[in-house]
């Protein structure tokens, strides 16, 4: 298994421009997860899908934010316009019932 | 409500001592307790979860339900030993989401 897949792994772009990042989980895995970890605010759950639908997205800063998941296989986190703050690293992860959530290696953001 | 505290942002040991990362919990629920490691710049790995009761890489967590915590212990640390580590809770054991909910990280340092 090639574990969660998650493109692109650097990102760096200038502020006001869009930036998607993108998510593949686990084959078979239903619920899938984005974190934001920064060194000030640690690790923070954005937003989480189970089965495709979007459960809770209070964790998502706000309306610039915004996630999709069109199908089992794909998700996508699209932040627009960006801005310097928003520079973290952005982790996806995934799991299915009894099975303790996996991680992708994560997406490392720079905002210029 | 649940929450998951980690008293300590930062321990340092030296290499062969033993080691002890705290984590408290609170939540009136059966939760399962996990934690995971993060290894500099890297994803975060599932490293222990209670219902397992495994040692992983020389660690053990045992879960106290009256002190409701679940303490990471090792009696000899070693050098690779140094990375983040998250304890992180499901708030029910066989929960459909499996949201975790995550401690603030206690960075382990093992000094030669």
């Amino acid at each position: 298994d090639a574990g969660v897949i998650q493109s692109p792994r650097h990102e760096v772009t200038e502020m006001g421009q869009e930036v998607t990042l993108r998510c593949k989980p686990i084959s078979g895995h239903n619920s899938l997860f984005w974190y934001r970890q920064t060194m000030m605010r640690g690790l923070e759950l954005l937003i989480y899908f189970n089965n495709n639908v979007p459960i809770d997205d209070s964790g998502m800063p706000e309306d610039r934010f915004s996630a999709k998941m069109p199908n089992a296989s794909f998700s996508t986190l699209k932040i627009q316009p960006s801005e310097p703050r928003d520079s973290a690293v952005y982790f996806c992860a995934s799991r299915r019932q009894g099975v303790p959530q996996h991680f992708g290696d994560g997406t490392r953001l720079s905002i210029l | 409500a649940q929450r998951v505290t980690q008293p300590e942002k930062l321990l340092s040991v030296f290499k062969g001592a033993p080691v002890e990362l705290k984590c408290n919990y609170s939540y009136s629920g059966s939760p399962e307790l996990f934690w995971y490691v993060q290894y500099s710049r890297q994803r975060l790995q599932l490293l222990l979860r209670h219902i397992s009761r495994e040692s992983i890489k020389g660690f053990t967590a045992d879960l106290n339900k009256g002190e409701t915590s679940f303490h990471l212990k090792k009696p000899f640390a070693q050098e690779e030993d140094s990375a983040m580590y998250y304890c992180a809770l499901i708030r029910d054991r066989g929960s459909t989401l499996g949201r975790l909910y995550f401690g603030r990280g206690t960075q382990l340092t093992v000094w030669p």
